[in-house]
């Protein structure tokens, strides 16, 4: 079965500061990750997601991830923090299930993002 | 514009009764999901369809129930054997891209029951 963990529940940045949150994954399978975002009583919307090849991937709003298969990591990091990027941020990986389809996806807990002036 | 529409956006009910939630998309989607989200929990998945008159259980399926009649519509029913159902619900469909399948979500409806 394919996990994800989240690091961190709230994560605090500055304005202008790097945000560096943090994903890590269990996978018996090449895993299919993504990120989420979710403002507040919002659904979440899509911003980025690896599946093969390049492993640095640039997602929407200036975010980006780096898939570490040694680390088995999927952190998402932006150089400088904007006020608009406090959201909710969820980590996920691609379920498959025992017919050999993936459209589940298992979700982690979710960090929060406050961005302080 | 195509999307997701779910309604309402906050439900109220008495404890007891059974409540429906509506779920439509207008993206040509096959397949169409339930989460319930609640604090600290991230999303958990209820239920999912594939395909019209098809659905499975997900991880919580216990005191809920759905229906998938037509390609556009997805429906919850949270019924009164639902231990808790005070919580952000969010309905979403999935498209095949590449070797992925692309979760879009709704607005999510907000139900509260007491």
């Amino acid at each position: 079965a394919q996990s994800v963990t989240q690091l961190g529940s709230h994560v605090s940045v500055s304005e202008g500061a790097l945000v560096l949150l943090r994903c890590n994954y269990s996978s018996s399978v090449p895993p299919y990750l993504f990120w989420y975002v979710q403002y507040p009583n919002q659904g979440l919307q899509l911003l980025l997601k690896y599946t093969t090849g390049a492993t640095l991937v640039k997602g929407i709003n200036g975010f980006e991830a780096e898939f570490k298969k040694s680390e088995t990591s999927f952190h998402l990091t932006k150089p400088s923090a904007h006020m608009s990027d406090a959201a909710e941020y969820f980590c996920a990986v691609s379920a498959w299930n025992s017919g050999g389809s993936n459209y589940k996806l298992t979700f982690g807990k979710g960090t929060l993002l406050t961005v302080n002036p | 514009d195509g999307g997701i529409t779910q309604s309402p956006k906050y439900l109220f009910r008495k404890e007891g009764q059974n409540v429906t939630l509506s779920c439509e998309q207008n993206l040509n989607h096959d397949a169409m999901y339930w989460y319930r989200q609640d604090p600290g929990q991230g999303l958990r998945l209820i239920y999912y369809s594939q395909i019209v008159n098809d659905f499975q259980k997900g991880d919580i399926a216990e005191g809920y129930s759905v229906s998938r009649e037509k390609k556009e519509s997805f429906p919850l029913t949270v019924t009164s054997a639902q231990k808790n159902p005070t919580a952000f619900y969010l309905c979403a469909s999935s498209i095949r891209r590449g070797a992925t399948y692309e979760q879009y979500f709704g607005p999510g409806t907000r139900l509260t029951v007491t």
